[in-house]
């Protein structure tokens, strides 16, 4: 069964960089669709991006140009980087693996705050 | 960009049938993916590729997809059934979720 667990910091300054961790067991990263989605408190899932097994990536439009996922086949974790932060990017947020077009398994998510 | 629409809420009687809806423009032509989820938890998979269940979950969820909507039927429906739950698609390789329906079992 793969499990995934997010990592990082969960204050954030406004205009900086959030940067998280996924890793993820008992299963291979180099096989699949590794996303991240966020959920701001009190609404629904937001998608952010994905990376591929191949290292090919894909981002929501309305983020493509503050967002960056990467992955590191090595250690079995992919990141996601998010740069000028505001309040509105206040959210829990959670690495998932989407196979054969379905996300199936999800992080316990991690709540990032951006404040001052 | 795709948009999904699901109604905020819908209330079911204990051992009722409870059905949730989903639409968009052309839903048919997608394959949809339902998630449930409660409190302080992450959403959990409970359809997949419109009707298809995965392990583990109750057959007392099901779903289908025709036209512009895409339905969630939960049968029987028990206390532990009340969460929010979410339909999602991907559109051009980009995920899409509705804003979900709060489910209440009176």
């Amino acid at each position: 069964q793969v499990q995934l667990q997010e990592s990082g910091p969960g204050l954030v300054k406004p205009s900086e960089t959030l940067s998280l961790t996924c890793n993820v067991s008992g299963g291979s990263i180099n096989s699949d669709f590794w996303n991240w989605i966020r959920q701001p408190p009190g609404k629904g899932p937001e998608w952010i991006g994905y990376i591929s097994y191949s290292g090919s990536t894909n981002y929501s439009p309305s983020l493509k140009s503050r967002v960056s996922i990467s992955v590191d086949t090595s250690k079995n974790q992919f990141s996601l980087r998010l740069t000028s932060v505001s309040a509105a990017d206040t959210a829990v947020y959670y690495c998932a693996r989407a196979a054969a077009g379905t996300i199936d398994y999800w992080g316990q998510g991690t709540l990032v705050t951006v404040a001052s | 960009s795709y948009e999904l629409t699901q109604p905020p809420s819908v209330s079911v009687s204990p051992g009722q049938t409870a059905s949730i809806a989903c639409s968009g423009d052309k839903l048919g032509n997608y394959y949809v993916c339902w998630y449930q989820q409660k409190p302080g938890q992450s959403p959990l998979l409970v359809v997949y590729k419109d009707d298809k269940r995965p392990s583990g979950i109750s057959e007392r969820f099901s779903g289908s997809n025709s036209g512009n909507t895409a339905t969630l039927t939960i049968s029987e429906t028990q206390a532990m059934d009340e969460a929010v739950y979410y339909c999602q698609v991907w559109d051009s390789s980009t995920g899409v979720f509705g804003g979900g329906t709060k489910l209440t079992v009176l």
